[in-house]
């Protein structure tokens, strides 16, 4: 079974500085797909950005860029500038390619933006 | 569209209850899924649909039934709820699976005294 581990409960980070979020995962399978979700106090939870794991670019998505090592499983979320509007729960998730089934989450980073 | 949602948005229950948590995605997915969310401890996969009549079990699936009679729908049922369910119940779908993001619903609240 595929494990996902978020070693950091906690971050902080400044205002318009930048933030890396850790995640490491633990796979025997080649083809899967790994996500990061962002959730508010609003509880509802927000896609932010996700990587195929047959392609070796990091994805990106505005501020959101991820650094994706393969050989390493490691799969860290940096958020460059940070807004206050950024603070929340920060999950990762493993989703296997060859299989129906559905995510499988870190346990979370509860990011707190100081203004 | 009025995406995935869920009903209710909070409950209480006591022990040895029973209740259904009821879940509609109004985008046409195939995927459905329940996850419960417990402090320190992520989401984590109860049960999930691949359409209408096919279920499966996911990482916790014991106390829950679900079943998918319609594509829209997709019921969350405690046979007899105990302490040990009081969680946050997220139901989600997917047009497909892989890269395919998962759209989650508002989540439901559940105490069980």
């Amino acid at each position: 079974a595929q494990t996902v581990t978020q070693s950091q409960p906690e971050m902080s980070v400044q205002e318009a500085e930048t933030v890396t979020l850790s995640c490491t995962y633990d796979t025997s399978e080649s083809d899967y797909y790994l996500f990061w979700y962002k959730q508010p106090p609003s509880r509802q939870m927000i896609l932010v950005i996700r990587q195929e794991a047959y392609k070796q670019q990091n994805a990106t998505e505005n501020r959101f860029s991820v650094n994706f090592q393969k050989a390493a499983k490691s799969f860290s979320l940096k958020i460059s500038d940070s807004q206050l509007g950024d603070a929340a729960m920060y999950f990762c998730a493993y989703r296997s390619g060859g299989s129906a089934r559905q995510l499988t989450f870190g346990s979370g980073t509860q990011l707190t933006v100081l203004p | 569209n009025a995406g995935v949602t869920q009903t209710p948005k909070f409950q209480v229950l006591k022990t040895g209850q029973s209740m259904t948590l009821q879940c509609a995605q109004d985008m046409n997915h195939e995927y459905m899924s329940w996850y419960r969310q417990d402090p320190g401890m992520g989401l984590r996969l109860i049960h999930y649909s691949v359409g209408a009549g096919i279920t499966d079990q996911g990482e916790v699936p014991n106390g829950y039934n679900v079943s998918r009679s319609t594509t829209e729908d997709f019921p969350l049922r405690l046979l007899s709820a105990a302490p040990s369910q009081t969680s946050v119940y997220f139901c989600a779908s997917s047009h497909g699976t892989g890269p395919a993001e998962q759209y989650f619903g508002p989540g439901t609240r559940l105490t069980v005294t």
